[in-house]
């Protein structure tokens, strides 16, 4: 299994400003995953941070508004710019060991409130 | 892109009744199917998996089976207990990335 350790675990934050949230995992991964989960809703996949490349993003999401670094292959950021309420949510980070299509590890989240 | 269509949203049983949630997902690619537990304020934990070379699994009281023709995946709990409650999401990747199901809240009355 993996061990996966998310900052901060919540916060609230002034409407415009502009919040990092750190995954860090206890063993090395190729692949790291953000989520973002809505009151109440399912998890919506907000892209994929690749060590050595730059981040793929779902539709919807783009590198402006949530920036991602990977500078290892136990680390990533997401920053989520310019925040307005209805970006209040749960971001988590995930990963998977090994080769694809086997069990992804969830950080705990992160609750973001803006105000 | 992959889609995944989950339901019922909500499940209400008695303790020791069965439950079944179903998924359909649209992209034919899709070859793994896990199953997703998460309680009030914690993280999602995988309770099950299933690939595509595979049409059933059974774990305990958990089973899931899958209809790659119809694209359709579903969970099985038997003997359900009221620590089973809780939402449950089905996913499908194809290249690891997850992409979920809008999830099933499971209430067990005792």
């Amino acid at each position: 299994s993996a061990v996966i350790s998310q900052k901060p675990s919540r916060d609230i934050c002034q409407r415009g400003t502009s919040l990092t949230i750190q995954c860090q995992v206890d063993s090395q991964v190729t692949m790291m995953f953000w989520y973002r989960q809505q009151p109440g809703q399912s998890l919506t996949l907000i892209a994929t941070a690749n060590q050595g490349s730059e981040a793929t993003y779902e539709s919807g999401f783009v590198i402006d508004k949530f920036p991602i670094s990977r500078p290892n292959l136990t680390f990533s950021t997401l920053t989520v710019s310019n925040m307005s309420p209805e970006d209040s949510s749960i971001y988590l980070c995930s990963v998977e060991l090994g080769t694809v299509n086997t069990e992804a590890f969830f950080g705990q989240g992160t609750r973001l409130t803006v105000v | 892109g992959e889609n995944v269509e989950q339901h019922p949203s909500t499940l209400s049983v008695q303790e020791g009744d069965s439950a079944v949630i179903k998924c359909t997902y649209s992209d034919s690619a899709s070859n793994y199917f896990p199953w997703y537990k998460q309680e009030l304020g914690k993280r999602p934990q995988l309770i099950i998996d299933i690939r595509s070379n595979v049409g059933e699994k059974k774990d305990q009281r958990i089973a899931v089976t899958l209809n790659k023709t119809a694209k359709h995946f579903s969970l099985h709990i038997t003997e359900t207990q009221p620590e089973d409650s809780a939402v449950y999401f089905c996913a499908a990747s194809k290249r690891a990335a997850l992409i979920f199901g809008k999830g099933t809240t499971l209430s067990v009355s005792s």
